[in-house]
């Protein structure tokens, strides 16, 4: 099946710093999403892209859709304490819309 | 509106017992989900439901596992014959339909299997 790459599994940056964390797949997706998971809920979407070569901003937040459908960023920038929490990325095909397929998580801690 | 509510939030439950876990999607939403999440790992695809049609079951990881969706409003989610790799955080999301690209997901139950 398919499976996604995220890396860094983990970072941990002082406040004020920017953050990047990426998503590689074997597999080309028609749709790339960025979640974030703070402690005890459940993941709430940050950041959809829907075309290759797409950049969308959220925010601080800046996500990419690559051109090859195979990969995408996330881009933090200036750093705050709430931004602590577990991303993930996760992708879809379009024929099974409703399913996605999830990285394993980049878990992000911000030293004030 | 009330969010994705999931009962209990924590079950601790003995190697070879049943549980049922039990998801109450935003209503309205006709699309629900079930992920399963180990510690430090993504979630895990296990089954979703749109409407009346047939659940797409192709991530449930054996026949342990089952779920029902009554009424196309709740779920619940059943283990049975726990075993201690069961133990994970099951997650339940909806979306407003099978297309829509927003899922909404609840807090989650974590289940332990001593």
């Amino acid at each position: 099946g398919q499976q996604l790459n995220q890396s860094p599994q983990s970072m941990f940056i002082q406040e004020g710093e920017d953050v990047s964390m990426n998503c590689t797949s074997s597999s080309i997706f028609n749709t790339w999403l960025w979640y974030k998971q703070d402690p005890g809920e459940g993941p709430v979407l940050l950041i959809a892209l829907y075309k290759a070569g797409e950049l969308t901003s959220n925010g601080r937040l800046t996500a990419q859709f690559g051109i090859t459908r195979k990969d995408s960023f996330l881009n933090i920038s200036a750093s705050i304490p709430s931004d602590v929490g577990i991303y993930f990325c996760a992708g879809r095909i379009n024929t099974n819309a409703g399913k996605s397929t999830f990285g394993d998580g980049t878990t992000l801690t911000v030293k004030p | 509106g009330a969010g994705v509510s999931q009962s209990p939030s924590n079950k601790v439950t003995e190697k070879g017992k049943d549980v049922e876990l039990r998801c109450d999607p935003i209503s309205g939403h006709t699309a629900l989900y079930w992920y399963r999440q180990s510690l430090g790992q993504g979630l895990e695809f296990l089954i979703y439901f749109q409407g009346n049609s047939a659940p797409d079951k192709s991530g449930l990881p054996s026949d342990r596992f089952s779920a029902e969706r009554t009424g196309g409003s709740v779920s619940t989610l059943t283990i049975q014959r726990t075993q201690q790799e069961d133990s994970a955080v099951y997650l339940c999301a909806s979306s407003r339909d099978y297309h829509a690209y927003e899922q909404y997901f609840g807090p989650g139950t974590r289940l332990t299997v001593t």
